[in-house]
């Protein structure tokens, strides 16, 4: 079955540390995006990429990271400069397809600070 | 910069009954999408309906239409004859030429049984 894989689903994170999530989409789509969703929040893009090797800062880029290496994965890495990064975190991708235009998402990654 | 703005927080129907949401957005391009999508507490996203700014119909999708006013930037979501299962947060979406994607903050939606 095609969809988007997102892992862990929980994820705990130390002072100082810089943790990946996971994204990953067998859906042959060319976009994929990164929100951040705090609690009773909409969602807040953090990066999105059209393309391989090619990524768009969204409106909370600050202390995040990401890479476009493959068409099928978009790993966002939370750096030690997010000094708030407890959230639920969602991956979406999406087709170029003006007839079907709509976003997939994961399941999502819970981000906790220890 | 494109915004979208969810001005009702929080709203609540009575079962079988219909309730509307509304959306506004702020944008100076012409062509478009926007997209309302349904989080229910498992957190899953779920498409409800979409809607292409160059058609002027609006979409429906069964219990689900949406009232389109390209002019005065409005997108609202009529749910019809709500089920218990309607319960959710819904996020209005908009996405422009450039393939960004923005959401407002949500309406939580309550079915009063």
């Amino acid at each position: 079955d095609g969809g988007i894989t997102q892992s862990p689903k929980y994820l705990f994170r130390k002072e100082g540390q810089n943790v990946t999530l996971s994204c990953e989409q067998n859906l042959n789509h060319d976009a994929m995006y990164w929100y951040r969703q705090d609690p009773g929040q909409g969602l807040r893009l953090i990066y999105y990429s059209q393309i391989v090797n090619d990524f768009q800062k969204g409106d909370i880029a600050e202390g995040y990271s990401v890479s476009r290496e493959k068409k099928e994965s978009f790993p966002l890495t939370v750096t030690s400069a997010q000094k708030n990064p407890t959230a639920f975190y969602l991956c979406a991708s999406s087709v170029f397809d003006r007839s079907n235009e709509k976003l997939f998402f994961g399941s999502g990654t819970q981000l906790s600070v220890l | 910069a494109q915004t979208v703005t969810q001005s009702q927080p929080e709203m609540s129907v009575q079962e079988a009954e219909t309730v509307t949401l509304s959306c506004t957005y702020d944008t100076s391009e012409s062509d478009y999408y926007l997209f309302w999508y349904k989080q229910p507490p498992s957190r899953q996203m779920i498409l409800v309906i979409r809607q292409e700014a160059y058609k002027q119909q609006n979409a429906t999708e069964n219990r689900f239409s949406v009232n389109f006013q390209k002019a005065a930037k409005s997108f609202s979501l009529k749910i019809s004859d709500s089920q218990l299962g309607d319960a959710a947060m819904y996020f209005c979406a908009f996405k422009n030429r450039d393939d960004k994607i923005i959401f407002g903050k949500g309406t939580r939606l309550h079915i009063l049984p």
